[in-house]
């Protein structure tokens, strides 16, 4: 049992270029979550999935998207690149929001140069 | 707008001297208020659910205690190992377009010296 796994660990891209991340679980999760964590900010939550084929905004939205095509992956997608994006970002599951209990991945550090 | 302040940003302990950390919110409805254990270079880690004022929950040196306002994690007799940034996180009551989100503060970097 894996819990939520994250890739790639680390990425350096370019102004302009464009990424994927994926995120994993084999929980079973309906509910998953992509966040951005960033010096003296917190936690903030760009995008999550209430279940497979479904997405819904978050917080910080703006120049991200998202997939869930099956229910155990949540792709988190960069269309080009900013240096505001530089971020460690972490993928979330859990059973139902309302049990709040969140499972964490181990996270992926982008730089954006 | 749901807000969480923790405090310190930063606390620095001997191994064994006890102390507790805090964490402040204003929500709308408080679902559930969570606290969890971030080691450097890895996600964060569940700790504990408190759901009600005058909860509390304990696991091994950690208690962690919630009133209307706050919440309080006190460590007893803390190690070395329990160097870590523990992170609060509150969640409002799920309804209409809302989803139960989770609001977290940003921290406070505990460090355990021997």
């Amino acid at each position: 049992n894996a819990g939520v796994t994250q890739t790639p660990k680390f990425r350096v891209l370019k102004t302009g270029q464009s990424m994927t991340l994926l995120c994993a679980q084999d929980m079973n999760h309906e509910y998953m979550y992509w966040y951005r964590q960033d010096p003296g900010m917190g936690l903030r939550l760009i995008h999550y999935s209430v279940g497979e084929g479904t997405t819904a905004k978050g917080e910080v939205p703006d120049g991200y998207n998202v997939s869930r095509l099956k229910k155990q992956n949540f792709l988190l997608g960069l269309e080009s690149a900013a240096p505001s994006q530089t971020s460690v970002y972490f993928c979330a599951s859990s059973t139902r929001p309302g049990l709040g209990e969140q499972y964490f991945g181990p996270g992926t550090r982008l730089t954006v140069t | 707008e749901d807000q969480v302040t923790q405090s310190p940003e930063a606390l620095r302990l001997q191994e064994g001297e006890s102390s507790s950390l805090n964490c402040s919110y204003t929500v709308s409805g408080l679902r559930g208020l969570f606290w969890y254990r971030q080691d450097p270079g890895k996600g964060p880690e569940f700790l504990f659910t408190l759901y009600s004022a005058g909860e509390e929950k304990e696991k091994e040196r950690l208690k962690a205690t919630l009133t209307k306002k706050e919440s309080f994690l006190h460590i007893t007799a803390p190690k070395p190992e329990d160097s870590a940034t523990y992170l609060c996180a509150v969640q409002e009551v799920a309804g209409g377009t809302s989803y139960g989100k989770l609001t977290f503060g940003q921290g406070t970097i505990l460090t355990v010296h021997p």
